[in-house]
Formats: structure tokens, C-alpha cells, sequence
């Protein structure tokens, strides 16, 4: 069974800081995706990053890079320089052949991170 | 292109009552899916399809029927409202397997 762990179900971060939201995952397909995606007070989910299990480098999307350790199965967000739009709930995903819904995503529970000026 | 669109935005039944939720994407995308986001749950899979004419079911299917006559359209219908179903709705479109899923803006229903 494909699983998403977001161990941390809120975050503060000061301005301007760096802050990472974890992610951990639980799959026997080697072959799978990691998407990371932003949730605001509006509730539209928003893409922000993916991660290929094949990549070799950790994707970067702007002030958002994802740590992808393989070994360690997680896949953590990073935020450079935080800003006061960023405050949402931050959920991660994974995409592989064989959960419900074959190439679907399976969601974590999410992390709300606020932005304290 | 007014990308995924779903209506309605909001929407109260009485428990037994019967609806469709509307889905539509102009993107021409193959592959569509219809989440529930429940507090505290994250958004799970209800049914998805992988092009006009076929279906299958996701995580969480039971009282949810869907259709797919057309590559635009994705329609999920509650065949006997329950409270339980008291939820927001996401439909999402993606070009490829395994691709980004483009979400539209949510249908909130409740449920009395």
C-alpha cells in the first residue's frame, strides 16, 4: 500500500527564514513521483514542485526546492526566504502504478505553516 | 483556457437527496479524477478515469457513481446524500499518466 507521512501538522517560521516541511513516503514500486502542493485560506490547490524517483538531482522550483534522500524514502519542501503569502497548508504526494487509482495521488494529512512577521 | 471549472462552489442537501457535481476541463486532458477533502484527512480518490468511456474506482467509492462521455467532461453523482458526505470535492486533469494534476477551484457540500 502506498503511504504519506506529514509528521508535523503545524509550523511557524519567521519572515524571510528558511523552513522545511517533511515528508515521508512508503512504496514497493521503484518506480514513482513526489509532488509537493500549496493549499491557501481560498482552498485552490496550487502545484509547486515534483520529484521523479529516477531524478538524479533534487528538483528546485524557485524558492522552493525539494530534498529528496531516497534511501531515507523522504521527501522534504524547503521554503527560501519565507514570506507572509506563503502561510497555507502544505500537502505532499505520491504518484505510483499500483495505489487506487493507478497513477493517481495518495495525500498526506498536511502541514499548516504560518508566517509570523 | 478557463483550465478545471466545477460547480457549484457550494451546496446543501437533505440526507437521502440525489445530485451531480460538475466537472469540466478544456486543457484536452486525458486523465481526471474527483477527491474528497475531509478535516484532518487530506484529500483522498474517489473514481478517476483515464479517458472518455472508461472509469474505475479510487479509495473511498462507495455512494459516488461517475461517468466520462466526454474527454471535457466529468460528472460525480451522490446517488442518496449522507451526512457522511459532507465534504469539499476536488476535480482534478492531468495531460499524462502520472502527471501534474491541475485542480479546480472545490464544490463544499454539507449534508443534513
Amino acid at each position: 500500500a502506498q503511504k504519506i507521512t506529514q509528521t508535523q501538522p503545524g509550523m511557524f517560521v519567521q519572515e524571510k527564514e528558511a523552513v522545511t516541511l517533511d515528508c515521508t513516503y512508503d512504496t514497493s514500486d521503484p518506480s514513482y513521483g513526489l509532488f509537493w502542493y500549496k493549499q491557501p485560506s481560498s482552498g485552490e490547490m496550487i502545484f509547486l514542485i515534483y520529484q521523479g524517483s529516477y531524478d538524479q538531482q533534487n528538483a528546485t522550483e524557485g524558492r522552493y526546492s525539494l530534498n529528496f534522500q531516497k534511501a531515507r524514502k523522504s521527501a522534504n519542501l524547503v521554503i527560501s526566504a519565507s514570506q507572509l503569502g506563503d502561510s497555507a497548508m502544505y500537502f505532499c504526494a505520491m504518484r505510483s502504478v499500483s495505489g487506487a487509482g493507478s497513477y493517481q495521488l495518495t495525500f498526506g494529512k498536511g502541514t499548516k505553516l504560518s508566517v509570523i512577521p | 483556457n478557463a483550465g478545471v471549472t466545477q460547480t457549484p462552489k457550494f451546496q446543501v442537501l437533505k440526507t437521502g437527496q440525489s445530485m451531480t457535481l460538475q466537472c469540466a476541463q478544456d486543457m484536452n486532458h486525458e486523465y481526471m479524477s474527483w477527491y474528497r477533502q475531509d478535516p484532518g484527512m487530506g484529500l483522498r480518490l474517489i473514481h478517476y478515469s483515464v479517458g472518455a468511456g472508461i472509469t474505475d474506482q479510487g479509495e473511498v467509492p462507495n455512494g459516488y457513481n461517475v461517468s466520462r462521455s466526454t474527454t471535457e467532461d466529468f460528472p460525480l453523482r451522490l446517488l442518496s446524500a449522507a451526512p457522511s458526505q459532507t465534504s469539499v470535492y476536488f476535480c482534478a486533469s492531468s495531460a499524462y499518466r502520472g502527471g501534474e494534476q491541475y485542480f479546480g477551484p472545490g464544490t463544499r457540500l454539507t449534508v443534513t
